[in-house]
């Protein structure tokens, strides 16, 4: 079956650099993937989504790098926030339109 | 505020026992999604809707159904409850579903607890 893995659960930045949160994924036939942010006590927010015809994408402060080659899929974070303190995970969409998340980074950011 | 509202907030119930949670899509989303969010479990994806029709289809057990109505807000109903069922189940909505993409709008979640 599908899986999706992220290499670190935990990553600690300093405030104003960037982040780099990774993730693995297993279905080469994945057509479509999505960043999700949780902080604590709350629900999930949509951050970004990627199709597997693109390989970068930008939003604001944040970018999607998505290698299908090696099965991997990257956030970037620019000039990180305390703010941006939260859980983050992704997503894939596989087979028969099913989504599978990851279990999830814990970022942290140090003021 | 993300437009989509969810209730209950919380509910407490029995093993055994059904219960259906409910959710009105933000304004002009045709798409409804359910997650559940368990310890054990992380978070999942349940099944989604779009404009009464369901369109994707995550792990959602035969214990629980949803459906999309004509107004296009979304019930999730789960049965024959157990204690694994302990959980937080999130609607989210979109204007489009997950072939075109796009962003999802989550509510607050309902946080359901089975004793």
């Amino acid at each position: 079956g599908e899986s999706v893995g992220l290499h670190l659960p935990t990553l600690s930045v300093q405030e104003g650099d960037n982040s780099i949160i990774n993730c693995a994924y297993s279905n080469s036939a994945s057509d479509y993937f999505i960043w999700y942010k949780q902080e604590s006590g709350k629900g999930p927010q949509f951050i970004i989504d990627i199709r597997s015809n693109m390989d970068k994408r930008q939003g604001q402060r944040v970018t999607v790098l998505l290698n299908k080659t090696v099965k991997h899929l990257s956030l970037q974070i620019a000039a990180t926030q305390p703010g941006d303190s939260a859980v983050y995970f992704c997503a894939e969409k596989g087979g028969a339109n099913n989504l599978f998340f990851g279990t999830g980074t814990r970022l942290t950011v140090i003021p | 505020d993300s437009g989509v509202t969810q209730t209950p907030k919380h509910l407490i119930t029995a093993t055994g026992q059904r219960v259906t949670l409910r959710c009105s899509p933000r304004s002009g989303d045709l798409s409804v999604y359910w997650y559940q969010q368990s310890l054990d479990q992380g978070l999942q994806f349940l099944i989604q809707y779009y404009n009464g029709e369901e369109r994707a289809k995550g792990n959602i057990l035969e214990r629980f159904s949803a459906q999309q109505f004509p107004d296009l807000h979304s019930e999730l109903n789960l049965s024959s409850l157990e204690l694994g069922d302990s959980a937080l189940y999130f609607c989210a909505s979109s204007v489009g579903g997950l072939d075109r993409g796009g962003e999802q709008y989550f509510g607050p979640g309902t946080r359901l607890t089975v004793t």
